[in-house]
């Protein structure tokens, strides 16, 4: 079962339109990441945190924001999607050293 | 610079066939390593990591995987592929001194033959 939630699971959006994609986790963790992945490619991680009120950039540059005002919600957001942020979103939280708990992802499609 | 490569783009094995997948990393710190699997339009599954001990680690599925320092790789092995076992493995590599953050390989995709 999962303990990390992301919503929604497909988001289709014309262009210009503000999105949040939505990330959840119970597990308590302080760490949490956003990575974007196209079909069949590699993962890029675009933010992380580290804690409440932490959020840093990822290695590859993006037009979204995050914000971690509680501990279990990491919300990304896209205040005009464009076509080229059609792409597969993926949520992700993690302990020291244990690796990563990731969610089912919210593959968006912006026509 | 730190990195994860996996040679293999894509593998075709046999169903019942036994099956390896490559990882390599370049990792200044000493390095924990995890293997994951994703299906189609699904996010990641863990499948075995390694902290340190046993550099012969066993994972859910029937996957197993042997650290070697020496060769700085980190292979997946699994004795008899099952039709279901056709999906996405990606090799990761974190540090102790990285807060966390892993690197990711680029992927094997794993097809199987009936």
């Amino acid at each position: 079962e999962a303990d990390i939630y992301q919503t929604p699971r497909y988001l289709v959006i014309g262009t210009g339109k503000k999105i949040t994609l939505e990330c959840s986790q119970t597990m308590g963790h302080d760490k949490m990441y956003w990575y974007q992945q196209d079909p069949g490619m590699e993962l890029h991680l675009i933010h992380y945190s580290y804690g409440v009120n932490s959020t840093e950039k990822g290695d590859l540059s993006s037009e979204s924001t995050v914000s971690r005002i509680r501990t279990e919600h990491f919300p990304l957001t896209l205040e005009s999607a464009r076509p080229s942020h059609t792409s597969q979103y993926l949520c992700a939280s993690s302990e020291q050293a244990r690796g990563y708990t990731f969610g089912s992802g919210t593959r968006l499609t912006v026509v | 610079a730190q990195s994860v490569t996996q040679p293999d783009i894509h593998i075709t094995v046999s169903e019942g066939a036994s099956l390896e997948l490559r990882c390599n990393y370049s990792y200044g710190a000493t390095p924990y390593l995890f293997w994951y699997v994703q299906s189609p339009g699904q996010g990641l599954q863990l499948l075995l990591k390694y902290f340190s001990g046993d550099t012969l680690v066993q994972g859910i599925k029937g996957f197993e995987a042997e650290f070697k320092r020496s060769q700085s790789s980190f292979n997946l092995r699994k004795p008899s592929v099952h039709w279901s076992d056709a999906a996405e493995y990606f090799c990761a590599v974190g540090a102790y001194n990285q807060g966390g953050k892993l690197i990711f390989g680029q992927g094997t995709e794993l097809s199987v033959k009936p």
